[in-house]
Formats: structure tokens, sequence, C-alpha cells
């Protein structure tokens, strides 16, 4: 049972390069979700998505697109990378739970992005 | 105003001793929950413990329990016995309920963080 896992671990890119971070989960998760972390700082969200198909915008979305084709992927793109996107990616997943606050969500080890 | 406070940049314990994590919250919500998640140098994050609002018993998870005071808006992570294997970053998030959508994520608000040395 892999849990929800990140792809690629390590990323150096150019300013204006394009990339696209895979992250993939093996619960059969309803919602995903995306994160930077910034140094000193706690995770943000950036997009998040509540079921295939859909996706939605969180706390710092701008500079990035998602996609929720597949239940069990969710994918991050970088159009045009900026040095400000330098940080580490977290991928989540957490079932639903109608009500209820208590749906854990499980993290993937984080991709490390540098953009030069 | 931050939503989730971590007061303690950096927090030393000597092994085998209990250790504190402070942390407070923000939130008019009645509803809402509390999580603890540990960030050791690997990167990885790890779900610790969880506290409901309207649980009346503090959670406890092997030597991890949360000191809830909902009056004061505290969650603060309490380790017993500590171990060198503790020493990481922590993490205190809370998630409120959404009023964007019913079908909205409920997103995690994390705190700054404290990071937990553990002396041998």
């Amino acid at each position: 049972n892999a849990g929800v896992t990140q792809t690629p671990k390590f990323r150096v890119l150019k300013t204006g390069q394009s990339m696209t971070l895979l992250c993939a989960q093996d619960m059969n998760h309803e919602y995903m979700y995306w994160y930077r972390q910034d140094p000193g700082m706690g995770l943000r969200l950036i997009h998040y998505s509540v079921g295939e198909g859909t996706t939605a915008k969180g706390e710092v979305p701008d500079g990035y697109n998602v996609s929720r084709l597949k239940k069990q992927n969710f994918l991050l793109g970088l159009e045009s990378a900026a040095p400000s996107q330098t940080s580490v990616y977290f991928c989540a997943s957490s079932r639903t739970q109608a009500g209820g606050f208590t749906d854990t969500q499980y993290f993937g080890p984080g991709t490390r992005l540098t953009v030069l | 105003a931050q939503k989730i406070t971590q007061t303690q940049p950096g927090m030393f314990v000597q092994e085998k001793e209990a250790v504190t994590l402070d942390c407070t919250y923000d939130t008019s919500d009645q509803s809402y929950g509390l999580f603890w998640y540990k960030q050791p140098s690997s990167g990885e994050m790890i779900f610790l413990i969880y506290q409901g609002s309207y649980d009346e018993q503090n959670a406890t998870e092997g030597r991890y329990s949360l000191n809830f005071q909902k009056a004061r808006k505290s969650a603060n992570l309490v380790i017993s016995a500590s171990q060198l294997g503790d020493s990481a970053m922590y993490f205190c998030a809370m998630r409120e309920p959404s009023g964007v959508s019913s079908g909205s994520a409920r997103q995690l608000t994390f705190g700054s963080g404290t990071q937990l040395t553990v002396l041998p």
C-alpha cells in the first residue's frame, strides 16, 4: 500500500519553463490537495479537488493549474515558472465524511522545486 | 489575523522527559477540527493526532496527547517520554467549515511550526 506518492522528488527549472507535478493515491480518497511550503512557514493550499473532474482554488492559486481526470491522480502544472515558485510542494488526500472534520489528510513525500 | 499561532519557533527537551508544544487558534465557528502533524528532516508530513471541537475528552494517541482548552482556543501537543526520533518540526493545523459551498474541501490552515530537538 503506497499511500500518496509524488513525482518527481526534485526538479530544477529555468524561469519561463513549464512542468507538471504528479500526485497519485491508492486509498480511493475523494479529496485531493496541493500545498506549497516555504521556509519558516506552514503549508498553504494552492488548489484542491473534491472528486474526479472537479477542481477549485485554494489560498495561493496564482501561477498554477490543476487537473483531476482520474480519481487517483491530481496534477499540478506550472505554465511559466517564476523564482517565487521555488518551494516544496506537497500533495495530500482525504476521504469524505459528511458533516465531519475527522477526515485526516494524508500527505505525499513532497517535491522540492527550484526555479532559477 | 493568523488563524493558527505557534509561538515557539524552537524547543529543546531532554530525552525521556515530557514536552508541550503550544498552539492557539482563531475561529468564529462552533464546529472545527484540530490536527497535529510531524515533519522530520526527511520532509514527509506525518499525521499525529486529531481533536474535534465537540470532543469532551482530550485526544490521545500513544505518547501524544492534545491538551484542548476550548475557551482559551488552545490545542497544545504533549509528547511524553521524549525519544531522539521525536526531533522534528511539528505543525498545528485547523479545519473549519467553509462558507463557500457544500462541496468545498474544508481546507487545513497550518501554523508556522515548532522545531523540536530532543537531547540525549
